[in-house]
């Protein structure tokens, strides 16, 4: 149990329509960062908050958000949603930038289906 | 831009042989390099690092990878190989900051043990 909390486990859902995906990081991890992996692009980094600020961003679509909230938690949200955003979207938390500590602590993912 | 190459996609090793996976980068600055494994229905766990210094080390379950730089690669080794090792292997590379990180994977390899 790597101590970070996602949820939900799986969720099924139309194209058009919106998700919000849930991050809880270990405990005092100040970092949370959004992958997404698909069988066609791997592990995708969306973006990373630190202590509620965006600090980094990777190939995160306009279509989704994230944000970072006072009690650390993350939300990912997911609209307009197509076929090809069917995947694995995975949170990890770390202390501060994964470079300082080279861990990222995984939660075990959300499997979104959209059909 | 940085970049990870992981070139074998599939690998199978029988219980108790010994095993590499390979790992090219492309960085431009002195990289940092990690090891990740995820078992089937899992997040992702780290199994080792390289930040500076011995270019041999040592990560968990066995495991050791070895820098070198003038082949720019970061090859995961293990002398005796376990059942209970398969999963997907994936090697990242990412910059060393204070708060920002982002890391990227290589699309990983599929570890297959047969007994």
């Amino acid at each position: 149990d790597s101590g970070v909390t996602q949820t939900p486990k799986h969720l099924i859902t139309a194209t058009g329509q919106r998700v919000t995906l849930r991050c809880s990081p270990r405990s005092g991890d100040l970092s949370v960062y959004w992958y997404q992996q698909s069988l066609d692009q791997g592990l995708q980094f969306l973006i990373q908050y630190y202590n509620g600020e965006e600090r980094a961003k990777g190939n995160i679509l306009e279509r989704f958000s994230a944000q970072q909230f006072p009690d650390l938690h993350s939300e990912l949200n997911l609209s307009s949603l197509e076929l090809g955003d069917s995947a694995l979207y995975f949170c990890a938390s770390s202390l501060v930038g994964a470079g300082l500590t080279g861990e990222l602590f995984f939660g075990e993912g959300s499997r979104l289906t959209v059909l | 831009a940085q970049s990870v190459t992981q070139p074998d996609i599939h690998i199978t090793v029988s219980e108790g042989a010994s095993l590499e996976l390979r790992c090219n980068y492309s960085y431009g600055a002195t990289p940092y390099l990690f090891w990740y494994v995820q078992s089937p229905g899992q997040g992702l766990q780290l199994l080792l690092k390289y930040f500076s210094g011995d270019t041999l080390v040592q990560g968990i379950k066995g495991f050791e990878a070895e820098f070198k730089r003038s082949q720019s690669s970061f090859n995961l080794r293990k002398p005796s190989v376990h059942w209970s090792d398969a999963a997907e292997y994936f090697c990242a590379v990412g910059p060393l900051t204070g708060t920002a990180s982002k890391l990227t994977f290589g699309t990983g390899t599929r570890l297959q043990v047969t007994l």
